[in-house]
């Protein structure tokens, strides 16, 4: 089946910890995105990249980090510098960056303890 | 800069009743695409539609038709006959086709929360 990938679904980290959420897409789509999403609250975007090797930060991407080796996969770095890292976190591809649909993964909880 | 607003939190119904949910957006650009997208409790976003700034024709699938009126820069919701299973998060988000490399962003309302009752 063709779709969109994360792991895990639950993730809990102690403060201080950095710790990276996984995206991996099987579409063949050249664009990916990640999102977070806080109660109450529609998405923020925190990175995207439009082609492989490459990627540009959205409007919240301070203690977050990225890389785009391979077109499958778009990992997420939570760094210890994110001051609220505790979200849902939600990944995204799509054909390209040019006004596509997104699709979305299952998303991540992510949990600072 | 480009802003959606959901402004019903929450709806609740009982089941079979219709409900409409709401979306204003505002943009500068002639050309840009609206969607809805469906967040049922397990969290991940299902696509529902995508519409064009220039397709101003109203669209119906199944239970669920959407109302594009660009006078009144809205694009609402309608469930028709509603079920349990409907039950869930509902998204609008609003992408300009604009230069500069903007294209690629997605503004999401905060979403609407409908609860349909048996």
């Amino acid at each position: 089946d063709g779709g969109i990938t994360q792991s895990p679904k639950y993730l809990f980290r102690k403060e201080g910890q950095n710790v990276t959420l996984s995206c991996e897409q099987n579409l063949n789509h050249d664009a990916m995105y990640w999102y977070r999403q806080d109660p109450g609250q529609g998405l923020r975007l925190i990175y995207y990249s439009q082609i492989v090797n490459d990627f540009q930060k959205g409007d919240i991407a301070e203690g977050y980090s990225v890389s785009r080796e391979k077109k499958e996969s778009f990992p997420l770095t939570v760094t210890s510098a994110q001051k609220n890292p505790t979200a849902f976190y939600l990944c995204a591809s799509s054909i390209s960056s040019e006004t596509d649909t997104q699709y979305f993964g299952p998303g991540t909880r992510l949990t600072v303890l | 800069a480009q802003k959606v607003t959901q402004a019903q939190t929450e709806i609740s119904v009982v089941e079979k009743e219709d409900v409409t949910l709401d979306c204003v957006y505002e943009t500068r650009d002639t050309t840009y695409y609206l969607f809805w997208y469906k967040q049922p409790p397990s969290g991940e976003l299902v696509f529902l539609i995508r519409r064009n700034s220039f397709d101003e024709q109203n669209e119906i699938s199944g239970r669920y038709s959407w109302n594009f009126q660009k006078s009144t820069s809205s694009f609402n919701f309608t469930i028709t006959a509603s079920q349990v299973v409907d039950s869930a998060v509902y998204f609008c988000a609003l992408s300009e086709a604009g230069s500069g490399g903007s294209n690629y962003k997605l503004t999401f309302g905060k979403g609407t929360l409908l609860t349909v009752n048996p």
